[in-house]
C-alpha cells in the first residue's frame, strides 16, 4: 500500500490567493483527518471525515477555509483567501476505524503539505 | 482548562541509556493514549496505544505506562540508539484525537 498521498508537498503563494490541498487515504479506510501543525500551537485537528461525511469541523479557523470529501479516495482542503497566518505544514490522516472513539483508533499520516503564504 | 504537556521541548541523552519522556493532560478523560513518532518532514508515524484500564504496554525497546489518577503518561525506550532521534508525540482521544506538542529525543553516540 502506498499510505496516505498529498499534494503538492510544497506550495508557495501570495497572500489572497487560493490555495488547494489534495489527499487520498488508504484504500478501505472510511475515515479521514486534516491537521495544521505549527512550532506555536503544534498539531492542531482542523476537520474529520467518516464515509465522506463531515463530522466534526469545529478546528476549521475561520471561513476561509472549507474542506470535501466528495468520495472514499479523494479529499480537499482549500484556503480562500489566503493569509500569511496559514503558513503551516498541513497533514491528512487517515484510519481504517469508524472514526474517532473507536477503541483501536491509530492514524496514518501524510507527509504533508508545506504551506507558505507570502 | 484542557491541556496536554509533554514535559520538555527537547531531551538529550546517551546511547546505551533509557529515554523517558512525560504526557500530562489536565480536564481530560481519555478513554486511551496514543505514542507517535515523527520524523523531520514526515508525518506522525503510530508507535503504541494504551488503554485506560492498562497500567503498562511494552513493544520491543519501548513502554508505555498510562496513570489516570495522576493523569499522566510515561514512555521509555531502553537501551536508546542514535537511530531513536525524533520528535515523540502524545495523543489523546476523547470526541476528537488531540497531540501535546511533541519531545524532541536527541540519542548521542
Amino acid at each position: 500500500d502506498a499510505g496516505v498521498i498529498q499534494s503538492p508537498r510544497h506550495e508557495v503563494t501570495e497572500m489572497g490567493q487560493e490555495v488547494t490541498l489534495r489527499c487520498k487515504p488508504i484504500s478501505g479506510h472510511n475515515s479521514l483527518f486534516w491537521y495544521r501543525q505549527t512550532m506555536m500551537r503544534g498539531l492542531e485537528l482542523l476537520i474529520y471525515f467518516n464515509n465522506n461525511v463531515p463530522i466534526d469541523d469545529s478546528g476549521m479557523p475561520e471561513d476561509r477555509f472549507s474542506a470535501k470529501m466528495p468520495n472514499a479516495s479523494f479529499s480537499t482542503l482549500k484556503i480562500q483567501p489566503s493569509e500569511p497566518r496559514d503558513s503551516a505544514v498541513y497533514f491528512c490522516a487517515s484510519s481504517s476505524e469508524s472514526g474517532l472513539g473507536g477503541t483501536n483508533e491509530k492514524l496514518f499520516f501524510g507527509s504533508g503539505t508545506q504551506l507558505s503564504v507570502l | 482548562s484542557q491541556k496536554i504537556e509533554q514535559n520538555s521541548e527537547a531531551l538529550n541523552i546517551q546511547e546505551g541509556k533509557t529515554a523517558t519522556l512525560t504526557c500530562n493532560y489536565t480536564n481530560y478523560s481519555p478513554a486511551y493514549l496514543q505514542w507517535y513518532r515523527q520524523d523531520p518532514g514526515r508525518g506522525p508515524v503510530f508507535l503504541l496505544l494504551i488503554r485506560e484500564n492498562e497500567k503498562e504496554k511494552r513493544k520491543e525497546r519501548l513502554k508505555v505506562t498510562f496513570d489516570t489518577t495522576l493523569k499522566q503518561s510515561l514512555f521509555h525506550i531502553t537501551a536508546s540508539q542514535p537511530a531513536d532521534s525524533a520528535t515523540y508525540l502524545c495523543a489523546l482521544v476523547i470526541a476528537d484525537m488531540r497531540f501535546g506538542a511533541g519531545t524532541r529525543l536527541t540519542v548521542k553516540p
